[in-house]
């Protein structure tokens, strides 16, 4: 079955860089996507489409891809940030989904 | 707005079975492909399963095929999901999601809790 594979934490001071990857065998021929979620509440989708921020997402999340490798950088990362990160994508053959594992995002 | 409201979890036995049901509301849901995504607790996110706009396709994640069935009423702007032979490893939050451009979830309802137990 097709996997994408994300560190499990990050841990970042305040202020500072943030970055987050997913590898997956199907990068770049398919879309990477990221999902925010903080404790007890819904996901919501920060980037899409490797790249595109959603509207009311801060510019301070940009998301890319290189190679088998896509990356959510949150520059100058903030307090509010901390949560929960999920990479997603489609299977490379088909239209099943299948999120990332996950990583939890501590700023402090 | 986009709303999404899950209903239908609960309690069920193992081997049980249980339909969960997502109302749609301020969008044309016959339009978007939809799907359900799960989240066991203290774990993380779990595509579980998608289907097209017209209903003529429908996905599973492996784990769940033969026992689940996604289905639709775009009459009645909701989505259903039919679990059968449910587990232990089944018992999660349900979240409903409408499918953007037939790839990602791009509005999720806030979910429904089925816990699988004896």
């Amino acid at each position: 079955s097709y996997e994408l594979t994300q560190p499990p934490s990050v841990s970042v001071s305040p202020g500072q860089a943030a970055t987050i990857t997913c590898s997956g065998d199907a990068f770049p021929k398919k879309f990477a996507y990221w999902y925010q979620q903080k404790s007890g509440q819904a996901p919501v989708l920060v980037i899409f489409e490797d790249y595109k921020r959603p509207s009311g997402i801060p510019a301070r999340f940009s998301g890319s891809t290189s190679g088998t490798t896509a990356t959510l950088t949150i520059s100058g990362a903030q307090v509010e940030d901390e949560g929960d990160y999920y990479c997603y994508s489609t299977h490379p053959n088909g239209n099943q989904g299948v999120f990332g594992g996950g990583t939890k995002l501590t700023v402090l | 707005e986009v709303q999404l409201v899950e209903s239908g979890g609960g309690l069920v036995q193992p081997g049980g079975s249980r339909r969960l049901s997502c109302t749609a509301s301020d969008f044309s849901f016959g339009n978007y492909w939809m799907s359900w995504v799960r989240q066991a607790p203290g774990k993380g996110l779990e595509w579980v399963a998608n289907i097209k706009e017209d209903g003529s396709e429908k996905n599973y994640v492996e784990s769940v095929k033969g026992r689940f069935t996604i289905s639709r009423d775009n009459a009645k702007n909701s989505l259903y999901l039919e679990m059968n032979s449910l587990r232990g490893d089944d018992t999660a939050i349900y979240y409903c999601g409408r499918v953007k451009a037939a790839a990602h979830i791009d509005f999720w309802g806030q979910g429904t809790l089925v816990t699988v137990s004896s």
